[in-house]
């Protein structure tokens, strides 16, 4: 009964490294979405599918890249970090991606020096 | 476009108060789902409530209840007989627009309970 799952859970990186946020459900749901968490700024969408093979931006989009390859899978890529990109990374899925409910993973807390 | 208006940041009650947290939004459409969210001091994110653009019934679960007025646009959060559990972030977010698939967040308002 794992839900959403995010990994890793917490992360350091430098400036100008790469890496990768996985996000995998087991509710076989068609939506996903990774929002950042930002203190006094809520939750902002970074990007989103709506199924397998699918992505879309969000409102802060730049500096992240995804994949859906498959339908359990969402990733989430920064190629060059930036210390504006130090936050708490929410993934969610949803099955209904108008009126659903999200079911959010822990979070993936983002350090970058 | 649409928005969500928390314009309270944080609000700090004594254990027992009864305590209105609230929410505006801002949409052109005429369907559209309204949801509350709690995330407690541990981080994870839950579900409270979804409520649909036709449904102004105000709905009330145990020490929680919810006022949805369209003609203020506002979906209200009242916690009645606060605890110290319920202290926490909440937010208020807005579905709306066919085939956007996007739920905007509020900013959140932070609730300390003071025992």
């Amino acid at each position: 009964n794992a839900g959403v799952t995010q990994t890793p859970k917490f992360r350091v990186l430098k400036t100008g490294q790469s890496m990768t946020l996985l996000c995998a459900q087991d509710m076989n749901h068609e939506y996903m979405y990774w929002y950042r968490q930002d203190p006094g700024m809520g939750l902002r969408l970074i990007h989103y599918s709506v199924g397998e093979g699918t992505t879309a931006k969000g409102e802060v989009p730049d500096g992240y890249n995804v994949s859906r390859l498959k339908k359990q899978n969402f990733l989430l890529g920064l190629e060059s970090a930036a210390p504006s990109q130090t936050s708490v990374y929410f993934c969610a899925t949803t099955s209904d991606g108008y009126t659903g409910e999200l079911f959010f993973g822990e979070g993936s807390r983002l350090t970058v020096l | 476009a649409q928005k969500v208006t928390q314009a309270q940041t944080e609000i700090s009650v004594v254990e027992k108060e009864d305590v209105t947290l609230d929410c505006v939004y801002e949409t052109r459409d005429t369907t559209y789902y309204l949801f509350w969210y709690k995330q407690p001091p541990s981080g994870e994110l839950v579900f409270l409530i979804r409520r649909n653009s036709f449904d102004e019934q105000n709905e009330i679960s145990g020490r929680y209840s919810w006022n949805f007025q369209k003609s203020t646009s506002s979906f209200n959060f009242t916690i009645t007989a606060s605890q110290v559990v319920d202290s926490a972030v909440y937010f208020c977010a807005l579905f709306s627009g066919a085939g956007s698939y996007q739920l905007t967040f509020g900013k959140g308002t932070k609730l300390s309970v003071i025992p």
